[in-house]
């Protein structure tokens, strides 16, 4: 089956630097990704719509500053998480699209001191 | 708009018990149905899915009915073995909300031996 891969699995940074996660669609094209982030014990929340070549769409609420979503090319989207916060701190899940379906990566735990 | 109702867990039965996870929707147009299952330490996965009323979807044992009188989407699994645990997501998608994935908010299932 297809499969997405997230890098890094787990981070842990100090208050103020920025983290930059990778999601990457291994063995198909997408030219649509999504962000969600999961809070523990809650659902995922969708925070936006990664698609190549152009801007991202972000959820309402969502700082489209605080999380710059780069889409460069059909296997790779990434999501920069600026100045970050202890409140950033959450599983940050992407999520590839191929035709009807969506392929989910395995999470990356940011944790900001 | 969209929105999942499930049930809170966490669920905790005996192997070779009977499951059932009770999710309703609330949608706009006629939403596809799905429910993912994340493993520990997993990204999550597509585990059934069902596109129109009376639809049954089913994998691994586990079936669910797409109910549009009662709109519900109930998961159930008639003996679960330990290999079971996990959290399970009901889902929906519909033309409404541009296709994207509106999850519930997880039930966590732990099967003991």
């Amino acid at each position: 089956g297809a499969v997405v891969s997230q890098h890094p699995s787990w981070v842990i940074c100090k208050s103020g630097t920025s983290v930059k996660i990778e999601c990457r669609s291994l063995d198909f094209q997408a030219t649509t990704m999504f962000w969600y982030r999961q809070f523990p014990k809650q659902s995922l929340m969708l925070m936006a719509t990664s698609n190549e070549g152009s801007k991202a769409t972000y959820e309402q609420g969502v700082e489209k500053d605080k999380f710059l979503i780069n889409h460069a090319s059909l296997t790779l989207s990434t999501l920069t998480v600026t100045s970050a916060h202890p409140e950033d701190s959450s599983f940050y899940i992407c999520s590839a699209r191929r035709l009807d379906l969506r392929y989910f990566g395995p999470g990356t735990r940011l944790t900001v001191l | 708009g969209n929105s999942v109702t499930q049930m809170e867990g966490p669920v905790t039965l005996s192997e070779e018990a009977f499951l059932t996870i009770n999710c309703t929707y609330t949608a706009t147009g006629y939403p596809s149905l799905f429910w993912y299952v994340q493993y520990p330490g997993e990204g999550l996965q597509l585990l059934l899915k069902a596109t129109k009323a009376d639809d049954k979807g089913s994998n691994k044992g586990f079936e669910a009915t797409y109910r549009k009188e009662t709109t519900s989407f109930h998961l159930e699994k008639g003996s679960v073995q330990v290999s079971d645990s996990a959290v399970y997501f009901c889902a929906l998608s519909d033309y409404s909300n541009d296709y994207k994935l509106s999850f519930g908010a997880g039930t966590t299932v732990t099967v003991r031996a």
